[in-house]
């Protein structure tokens, strides 16, 4: 079974505009961690996101949230305010386990941002 | 060097030989990840190395696959006999141990003709 699912392979999202990427996982582990990664054409990724299973609160860091719902095994990204540079492939990702382990990805959702 | 740095940035060899790869990771980092990336997909995971446990060799795809790490600093990453569906992308990663972040290199974009 597939551990991290994104089920949208491209998006479309006009400049300005709040766009959610969709991801849900699987693991039986109650401790895990699940990122965010951004890969623009120039191939580096480039972390944008963290949330623990543990963590009480959302996670957000400037224009980037995560919508966690726990019960539901889901990690949705959320970028408000789209920008043109935000136009890249996004992946979603998850640590299983308390100690540093490999992280495991899914197959990644490419966004265009149109102005 | 302030990031992870992996050379070569790209290689280009024929189908047979053996090749490989380097990743330089950030100083501390006791953590290093080795992924692989064919055009258009996502990253698939190789090896793990944390400190002087052994490696999770889980991912690699057949013995032809090998790595290893000095000194708990630097890695090869070697690929012996190398057929045509090795082509990809191969991107190195370290992180702290327990940290919420890993940081990738830049990536050897790997062609074999």
């Amino acid at each position: 079974a597939q551990k991290i699912t994104q089920t949208q392979p491209g998006m479309f999202v006009q400049e300005k505009e709040a766009v959610t990427l969709d991801c849900t996982y699987d693991t039986s582990d109650p401790s895990y961690g699940l990122f965010w990664y951004k890969q623009p054409s120039s191939g580096e990724m480039i972390f944008l996101i963290y949330q623990g299973s543990y963590d009480q609160q959302n996670a957000t860091e400037g224009r980037y949230s995560l919508n966690f719902q726990k019960a539901r095994k889901s990690a949705n990204l959320v970028i408000s305010a789209s920008q043109l540079g935000d136009s890249a492939m996004y992946f979603c990702a998850m640590r299983e386990g308390r100690i540093g382990r490999a992280l495991t990805f899914g197959s990644g959702t490419r966004l265009q941002v149109q102005p | 060097g302030a990031g992870v740095s992996q050379s070569p940035s790209n290689k280009v060899t024929e189908k047979g030989k053996d090749v490989e790869l380097r990743c330089d990771p950030i100083s501390g980092h006791t953590a290093l990840y080795w992924y692989r990336q064919s055009l258009g997909q996502g990253l698939e995971f190789l090896i793990y190395f944390q400190g002087n446990s052994a490696p999770d060799k889980s991912g690699l795809p057949s013995d032809r696959f090998s790595a290893e790490r000095t000194g708990g600093s630097v890695s090869t990453l070697t690929i012996q006999r190398t057929q045509q569906e090795d082509s990809a992308v191969y991107l190195c990663a370290s992180s702290l141990v327990g940290s919420t972040e890993a940081f990738f290199g830049q990536g050897t974009r790997l062609t074999v003709v």
